[in-house]
Parts: C-alpha cells; structure tokens; sequence
C-alpha cells in the first residue's frame, strides 16, 4: 500500500540550530517525493520535489530509495521557518494524485 | 493572478443535507483535484478532474461527487451529510499530468 509516515508530529528547535524533519514513505513504483508548507493563516504551497534536486529557503532533501526517505533538512533554522510542513508523494500512475504524511509541526524558539 | 480559488471559506450544515463548494483553478490550469483534511491529519485525494472527466478517485464513498465545467472550474457535491465529514476541503489544479499541485485556501466545512 501507497503510504507516508512523518514520525513526529512536533518538533521544536532553536534559532541557529540543524533541523531534520523525518519522512519515510512506501511505494512499489517509481516515486515522486514533495515537501510541502503550510505558514500560519496561509494555504498550503510546495516547498520542494525532489526531481528538482534544489534548495528552498535553505532546506533541502535527498530521496533514498533504499531507506525509502525523504528527509527534510536545513543546517540553521530561522524563527520564520516556523510552519506546518508535510511531506507528500506522488508518481500514481496517470494521475498526480498526492499521499500525504500527517504533517510535523516545526517550532522555532527565539 | 489571483492563483486557485475556492468558495465559499465557511460553511454549516446539519446532518443529511447537501452541500456545493466551489473552485476556480489558476489561470492555464486544466486539471482539479479535491482533497479532504480532517483536524490534525494530511489532506487525502478525493477524486481529480481533467476534460470533465473524473480521471481517478480516491476511497470516499458515492456521497462525494464532483464536476468540472468547460472553463476548468469545478465543484464538490457531498450528499446526506454526517458528522465525520466536517473538514477543510482543499483544491488544487495543475497544468498537465505529474506538473506542481497549486492550492487553494480551503473551504472549512463544519456538519452539526
């Protein structure tokens, strides 16, 4: 079965410090993985796919088909990090439909 | 560019009415899809719309049904309401196959 799993639902830093957001996904195909964001009082917009292979506002993430993941990491995070942030995967076929994980709260303490 | 649009933002109803929400997709946009966010949950797929056509669905019952007009708008219509349906409904819409899902703001449901 087509799964997502984000194993923490918050995570709490402080500014300066490394984040990792952890996201861990099950899938027979070939996958499309996204990063997506979701600021305080604002819709839901894509942070970053990992076709891209860019880097985001500093974050970045590396698929691994053997560990099947695709963590989110930025080495200094900043208190306007501070988000919703759900990890999504994608590559179903003829459809871009997208498998959201349940989402990780990042928490940015001054 | 006003980018997706959903309407209305807000809506309450009791159980076992119907309810219409509405999306309008970016502009060159041909493709919807509708999902569903619980509290405390990930949106989940509920169908996509392309040529007015529903192209996939996801596990929701016959009580969700859609359509996509021939300017690519498109509804949601959820019949005989229940209580586990009050959610945030979300639209997207995409230019073509496997292109960057935009969002819109959401349409809050609340059944009583």
């Amino acid at each position: 079965a087509q799964r997502v799993t984000q194993p923490e639902k918050l995570l709490s830093v402080f500014k300066g410090a490394p984040v990792e957001l952890k996201c861990n996904y099950s899938y027979s195909g070939s996958p499309e993985l996204f990063w997506y964001v979701q600021y305080s009082r604002q819709r839901l917009q894509l942070l970053l796919r990992h076709i891209s292979r860019e880097s985001i506002k500093g974050f970045t993430a590396d698929l691994n088909k053997g560990e099947t993941s695709f963590h989110l990491k930025k080495p200094f995070a900043q208190e306007e990090d501070s988000a919703m942030y759900y990890c999504a995967l994608g590559g179903n076929g003829n459809t871009d439909k997208l498998i959201f994980g349940t989402g990780t709260r990042l928490q940015v303490f001054p | 560019d006003a980018g997706v649009t959903q309407s209305p933002t807000h809506l309450i109803k009791t159980r076992g009415q119907q309810v219409t929400l509405r999306c309008s997709p970016k502009s060159g946009h041909d493709t919807v899809s509708w999902y569903q966010q619980a509290l405390g949950q990930g949106p989940q797929f509920i169908f996509q719309y392309y040529e007015e056509e529903e192209r996939q669905r996801g596990n929701f019952p016959d009580r969700f049904s859609g359509h996509q007009f021939p300017n690519y708008s498109s509804e949601l219509n959820v019949n005989a309401l229940l209580l586990g349906d009050s959610a945030l409904y979300l639209c997207a819409s995409s230019s073509s196959r496997r292109e960057t899902q935009y969002f819109g703001p959401g349409t809050r449901l609340l059944v009583l």
